[in-house]
């Protein structure tokens, strides 16, 4: 049982570039989540799903896009890389019973935009 | 702005010692409390949780004392090991949406 698989573990961007992030979970889970950590701010809330097909704005939205389209996986997407968006990211997902499930994260993908 | 604010930012504790991690918010919307463990080179793992109608939980060496009326809940480690080492983030759910709000961290080391 796999749990969360975030792809790919490590990448470097140049300024402007951009690319996706993979998070896929074996769960059945219906919430899928993406937060960002940085040092100092702990982790952040990017965007986050309650169901296939829906997303909903988190905290730091700016920059991002997400997409759900299959229940089992939650892409994040960088348009225009910017330094700002060097972090590790955090895929994480729940399920909705029984009520305060917790959330079971990834093992995060470093990115570091140049 | 930081709707769950933790301290302290980093903590040293002698192997048996006490560690002691305090959190603090100021929305009422939210009710669930957990507390997470983070290794190096891994996602943070849930370690105990508490909803706000408990004033403590105790699972093994952890503990959360939570103090509604001061928006206020603590993690105690009782006989912490070198094992205990990693990074702890409170967290706060709003009522009902399963979104989660957490601190900024607390990077605990334990000497043997």
């Amino acid at each position: 049982n796999a749990g969360v698989t975030q792809t790919p573990k490590f990448r470097v961007l140049k300024t402007g570039q951009s690319m996706t992030l993979l998070c896929a979970q074996d769960m059945n889970h219906e919430y899928m989540y993406w937060y960002r950590q940085d040092p100092g701010m702990g982790l952040r809330l990017i965007h986050y799903s309650v169901g296939e097909g829906t997303t909903a704005k988190g905290e730091v939205p700016d920059g991002y896009n997400v997409s759900r389209l299959k229940k089992q996986n939650f892409l994040l997407g960088l348009e225009s890389a910017a330094p700002s968006q060097t972090s590790v990211y955090f895929c994480a997902s729940s399920t909705r019973t029984p009520p305060n499930s917790p959330l079971h994260f990834g093992n995060g993908t470093r990115l570091t935009v140049t | 702005q930081q709707q769950v604010k933790q301290s302290p930012q980093s903590l040293i504790v002698q192997k048996g010692g006490i560690s002691i991690i305090n959190c603090a918010y100021e929305n009422t919307a939210f009710d669930y409390f957990p507390w997470y463990q983070q290794f190096p080179g891994k996602g943070p793992a849930l370690l105990i949780a508490i909803r706000p109608d408990v004033s403590e939980k105790k699972e093994g060496r952890f503990t959360i004392s939570f103090n509604k009326s001061a928006k206020q809940f603590s993690l105690h480690i009782m006989d912490s090991q070198p094992g205990d080492s990693a990074t702890y983030f409170c967290a706060a759910e709003y009522t009902g949406t399963y979104k989660y709000i957490f601190g900024t961290g607390t990077r605990l080391k334990v000497l043997a």
